[in-house]
């Protein structure tokens, strides 16, 4: 298995422009989780799924910021209008109900 | 909600001594507590986990205790290698197939 799949792996973009970040979980996870990680606030979960299903968006920061599942093996975060206090790596992961969360490689954001 | 707090924020040794690391978190309906290692510009990789019907858990340099009723945990690593060296965050939640609540993570520098 190739593991958790995200891209971009890096993304530039200047204040105001929308971002996409994709993610492709482990074949037969059901559980896909979004992780944002700065060096003030560490490791932040923003959103999770279970079965394409959002159950926990409590983390998400603002209504700029919107997650999808629209089947098993794909998940977007969105940032719309993006701004530069978004500047961090996003993180992937996902899991089984009773294995470990394995964690995509990331994408770092840079917004100008 | 949960929280996790990790001590120390940094800690420094010497190549072969042991290395603590130590997690508290408030919740008590957690009963799952992995720690993952980061190395600079890596995605978070698990290295040990420990369940709440368990005290201790070992692999081979790597050790996890677990107090549920003081609700703490540590990570001890002994005989420190310099490929040690990384960042280690403990988590904490009710299930593996739960959103980990991370602490805030330890940079450990082992000196040659």
């Amino acid at each position: 298995d190739a593991g958790v799949i995200q891209s971009p792996r890096h993304e530039v973009t200047e204040m105001g422009q929308e971002v996409t970040l994709r993610c492709k979980p482990i074949s037969g996870h059901d559980y896909l989780f979004w992780y944002r990680q700065t060096m003030m606030r560490g490791l932040e979960l923003l959103i999770y799924f279970n079965n394409n299903v959002p159950i926990d968006d409590s983390g998400m920061p603002e209504d700029r910021f919107s997650a999808k599942m629209p089947n098993a093996s794909f998940s977007t975060l969105k940032i719309q209008p993006s701004e530069p206090r978004d500047s961090a790596v996003y993180f992937c992961a996902s899991s089984t109900v009773a294995d470990t969360q394995y964690f995509g490689p990331g994408t770092r954001l840079t917004v100008l | 909600g949960e929280n996790v707090e990790q001590h120390p924020s940094t800690l420094s040794v010497q190549e072969g001594d042991s290395a603590v690391i130590k997690c508290t978190y408030s919740d008590s309906a957690s009963n799952y507590f992995p720690w993952y290692k980061q190395e600079l510009g890596k995605r978070p990789q698990l290295i040990i986990d420990i369940r709440s019907n368990v005290g201790e858990k070992k692999d081979q340099r790597i050790a996890v205790t677990l107090n549920k009723t003081a609700k703490h945990f540590s990570l001890h690593i002994t005989e420190t290698q310099p490929e040690d060296s990384a960042v280690y965050f403990c988590a904490a939640s009710p299930n593996s197939g739960y959103a980990l609540n991370f602490g805030k993570g330890t940079s450990l520098l082992v000196t040659p």
